[in-house]
């Protein structure tokens, strides 16, 4: 299985709902990746989790809470988001100990709209 | 941070010919450098990646070179196809492990 999924694929939410993304990968990679993707825009980075333990976190506002439960799960938990946080939320996975392997994997991506 | 200049929004070539993207970096070079295709609403395809110490890498019709002297490197489509078409993407390593930085993407359309 070479795959990243993603779940939901679209998401709509208020600003005072609680939803939560999902990211799931059976590669056996260690590093897994939460992105968010503007129109026209590169993917910015807004966590990294490397062998389930938060390792980068881009100063992200705490609105946006990520969770990695195992190496195979991925989760972004979205509390009180703004309407300019709808975006292209994307997860992806690597393989961090591997020298000169870095790719990364990406998932198809959640296309979340904040009402 | 690594500051990653990719040469045009858009390029548009007739299907056949060899379409060729610039990426260009400021600041250090990195240990090695990543392409990647994203189609509309998808997420992005990891294609070629080359490290510093090679000049060239290939793959199919898919061409990469990277040159540590001029912080550039290029990538080239031969024989294109409207199949092709979708923004590419280069992508450089960060400073710390797994973090990678990526340029605003060329958006490439092939027409028939």
């Amino acid at each position: 299985d070479t795959e990243v999924t993603q779940t939901p694929k679209h998401l709509v939410m208020g600003m005072t709902n609680k939803k939560s993304l999902k990211c799931e990968q059976h590669m056996g990679h260690r590093a897994m990746y939460w992105y968010k993707q503007k129109a026209k825009k590169p993917p910015e980075l807004m966590f990294v989790y490397s062998y389930e333990k938060l390792s980068i976190n881009e100063s992200v506002p705490s609105r946006f809470s990520p969770e990695c439960p195992n190496s195979s799960l991925l989760n972004l938990h979205l509390h009180a988001l703004q309407p300019e946080d709808s975006a292209l939320y994307l997860c992806a996975s690597s393989a961090p100990g591997v020298v000169y392997r870095h790719e990364q994997f990406f998932g198809p991506g959640t296309r979340l709209t904040v009402l | 941070s690594q500051k990653i200049e990719q040469n045009s929004e858009a390029l548009n070539i007739q299907e056949g010919k060899t379409a060729t993207l610039t990426c260009n970096y400021t600041n250090y070079s990195p240990a090695y450098l990543q392409w990647y295709r994203q189609d509309p609403g998808r997420g992005p395809v990891f294609l070629l990646l080359i490290r510093e110490n090679e000049k060239e890498k290939r793959k199919e019709r898919l061409k990469v070179t990277f040159d540590t002297t001029l912080k550039q490197s290029l990538f080239h489509i031969t024989a294109s196809q409207p199949a092709d078409s979708a923004t590419y993407l280069c992508a450089l390593r960060g400073s710390t492990l797994g973090r990678l930085y990526f340029g605003r993407g060329t958006q490439l359309t092939v027409w028939p």
